[in-house]
């Protein structure tokens, strides 16, 4: 049972264009929710992150939004920069899972 | 600030042995978590420590065990080595349980079963 959601595998982006990363969940519990980037052979970085709250948190070029009734997020990168070419995760934390529960990732290739 | 650190950083077993693996978390932290990620996989979650005691533990058999040491590092053990077990293993701490605290990772320990 996959309660987070990232059904595009992988995105391929223009350096300075619009990176829009995608994420489902089927949890109407879930209260709290990250975005995490991750190079090959290092551990996940948190970038950002969004309580159940608020539609939209925003921090330099990442911003996340929240769109509750669809139970859909999203992660907007702009502008696109080779260097934020890694594996994008979404996680979810609330309810009675009292775990975060990651997707299964996007592979972000932004194109010099 | 020192980051979440684990070791070690490869290790290879063969089927039936058993392997430990070690964390510490960003100073200050009272909660570790541990991950595993297979090949091809998300992110699953195995144990969750905080003050010395398991307060979750995910859909893994129990030869995946772990503990808390006073100091807040932790093991994780996993007994009688399957196959399946090859994976990089992620290690995570917070100040708190989410959603008031975000959990940060370690780089990890990728484990090869042959």
């Amino acid at each position: 049972d996959q309660q987070v959601k990232q059904n595009s595998p992988s995105l391929s982006v223009q350096e300075g264009r619009i990176s829009i990363l995608n994420c489902d969940y089927t949890n109407s519990m879930f209260d709290y929710f990250l975005w995490y980037k991750k190079y090959p052979a290092e551990g996940p970085t948190f970038l950002i992150s969004i309580s159940s709250i608020k539609d939209k948190n925003e921090d330099g070029r990442f911003t996340v939004f929240l769109n509750k009734s669809a139970k859909h997020l999203s992660l907007h990168i702009v502008p696109s920069q080779p260097g934020d070419s890694a594996v994008y995760f979404c996680a979810a934390w609330g309810g009675a899972t009292n775990k975060l529960i990651f997707g299964t990732g996007t592979l972000l290739a932004v194109q010099p | 600030e020192a980051g979440v650190t684990q070791s070690p950083t490869h290790l290879i077993k063969t089927r039936g042995q058993q392997v430990t693996l070690r964390c510490s978390p960003i100073s200050g932290h009272t909660s570790v978590y541990w991950y595993q990620q297979a090949l091809g996989l998300g992110l699953q979650f195995l144990l969750w420590y905080d003050e010395g005691e398991e307060r979750n533990r995910g859909n893994f058999p129990p030869r995946f065990s772990g503990r808390q040491f006073p100091n807040y590092s932790s093991e994780l053990n996993v007994n009688a080595l399957e196959l399946e077990d090859s994976a990089l293993y992620l290690c995570a701490s917070s100040w708190d349980r989410p959603p008031r605290e975000t959990q940060y990772f370690g780089p990890g320990t990728r484990l090869l079963v042959l």
